[in-house]
């Protein structure tokens, strides 16, 4: 059974830092992986979204890489900001067909101006 | 595009009411979920749909019903609702042909059930 694990589950960092979110799962054979954003309150919105085949991408201050083989990803934010302060989830889906994302418990993110 | 819509954004129902949660998407995507979101248990999948007519089971689906009459739409219905369905309820959708399979996820329903 596919799991999925984000450490830390809340991270507080000051305005201006680097930062890395981590993201491991269990099983090596997925499909893709996703990193979504939830602000409190509200619905998932997509950041970046890995195949398989990829080892990284990149949307503007954000990069998510993917190494398969170890069942990590992690998302680095550049150059943090307090607009950035907000649970970061990341999903995996086990093959083409498959409907199910299997979710992280997320990390908590707090940008302190 | 308006992406993925839900309907309402909040409800209280008292135990053993039926109502349902309504999702719709303008993407044309093919496939469509729901799933609830609970503290300490992330996100699980109840229903889904590969397209007009096909639903299938995820994970967690007793009590809930699903219908695909339309690529559009896909309600999620719940039956008799209890407490433990007390929850906050997500539609996504994505498309079927090949390539990324990004999933778009709605704004969410929160439903307690008392």
């Amino acid at each position: 059974k596919q799991e999925v694990t984000q450490i830390p589950a809340a991270l507080s960092v000051p305005e201006g830092e680097n930062l890395v979110l981590n993201c491991s799962f269990t099983d090596s054979a997925i499909y893709n992986l996703q990193w979504f954003r939830q602000d409190p309150g509200k619905g998932l919105t997509s950041l970046l979204l890995i195949q398989s085949s990829q080892r990284e991408q990149t949307s503007g201050r954000l990069n998510a890489s993917l190494d398969k083989s170890s069942g990590r990803s992690t998302l680095y934010i550049a150059a943090s900001q307090p607009g950035d302060s907000a649970t970061y989830l990341c999903a995996v889906r086990r093959g083409q067909g498959a409907q199910k994302l299997v979710f992280g418990q997320g990390t908590r993110l707090t940008i302190n101006p | 595009n308006a992406g993925v819509t839900q309907t309402p954004k909040f409800q209280v129902l008292k135990t053993g009411q039926s109502m349902t949660l309504q999702c719709a998407q303008d993407m044309n995507h093919e496939y469509m979920s729901w799933y609830r979101q609970d503290p300490g248990m992330g996100l699980r999948l109840i229903h889904y749909s590969v397209g007009a007519g096909i639903t299938d089971q995820g994970e967690v689906p007793n009590g809930y019903n699903v219908s695909r009459s339309t690529t559009e739409d896909f309600p999620l219905r719940l039956l008799s609702a209890a407490p433990s369905q007390t929850s906050v309820y997500f539609c996504a959708s994505s498309y079927s042909g090949t390539g990324g399979r990004e999933q778009y996820f709605g704004p969410g329903t929160r439903l307690t059930v008392t």
